[in-house]
């Protein structure tokens, strides 16, 4: 049983740019979140999916925005891209109380 | 969700009983305290969480106190695996899984 997968593992943008990461949940689990972490720091929530909707969002600008797709996969998406938008991002599936999170993206703005 | 305070750091020899604190003063009646590590490189894994009662799994042991403001989690024979980052959540039990709040939890480094 695959956990959750996330892609690309690495990712070098500059300022400005555009930014697609992708997320596969673990098999039967139907609600995903995205979560920002900067380094030497705790993850921090951005939003989370359910049923193909956006449920909650934590304190994060419009420039970050996701999609769910009916097969439970993930995107999120971030515009205009900034050099504090450097960080690892995780995505995370649940069913039920427990978080299952991928090996997230580390993503470099340059 | 309550806010939860954690030490920035702690060391443990191997073999023997890491004990990791965890303040949550503010916790409501409704909030479960939940535990997660993360190894180097590594998303967060889930290790285990509870109410009130002590519960214990196959990866470690949580200890809430009676007044529910703290809690221990004790892994009983720490190995060099075990050095991770050690987070301590607090939040509504089945619910809103997806939105948890993390600090910067604690650093445990066992040492040979």
């Amino acid at each position: 049983d695959a956990g959750v997968t996330q892609s690309p593992t690495h990712l070098i943008k500059t300022r400005g740019q555009q930014v697609t990461l992708r997320c596969s949940p673990k098999s039967g689990h139907d609600t995903v979140s995205w979560y920002q972490q900067a380094l030497g720091q705790g993850p921090q929530f951005i939003f989370q999916y359910y049923e193909e909707e956006e449920r909650q969002r934590g304190n994060f600008p419009d420039r970050f925005s996701g999609h769910q797709f009916p097969n439970y996969s993930s995107e999120l998406n971030v515009n205009a891209l900034l050099l504090g938008d450097s960080a690892l991002y995780l995505c995370a599936s649940s069913l039920n109380e427990k978080l299952f999170f991928g090996s997230g993206t580390q993503l470099s703005v340059l | 969700d309550a806010k939860t305070t954690q030490p920035p750091s702690m060391d443990c020899a191997e073999g023997r009983a890491a004990n990791l604190p965890c303040n949550h003063s503010t916790i409501s009646g409704n909030e479960y305290v939940y535990w997660y590590r993360q190894i180097h490189s590594q998303g967060p894994q889930y290790i285990i969480h509870g109410l009130k009662n002590n519960e214990t799994n196959e990866m470690a042991s949580l200890i809430i106190t009676e007044d529910r403001k703290s809690s221990t989690l004790i892994l009983p024979h720490a190995t060099l695996r075990d050095t991770a980052v050690y987070y301590c959540i607090v939040r509504v039990g089945m619910a809103n899984a997806g939105k948890s709040t993390f600090g910067d939890g604690t650093t445990l480094t066992v040492k040979p």
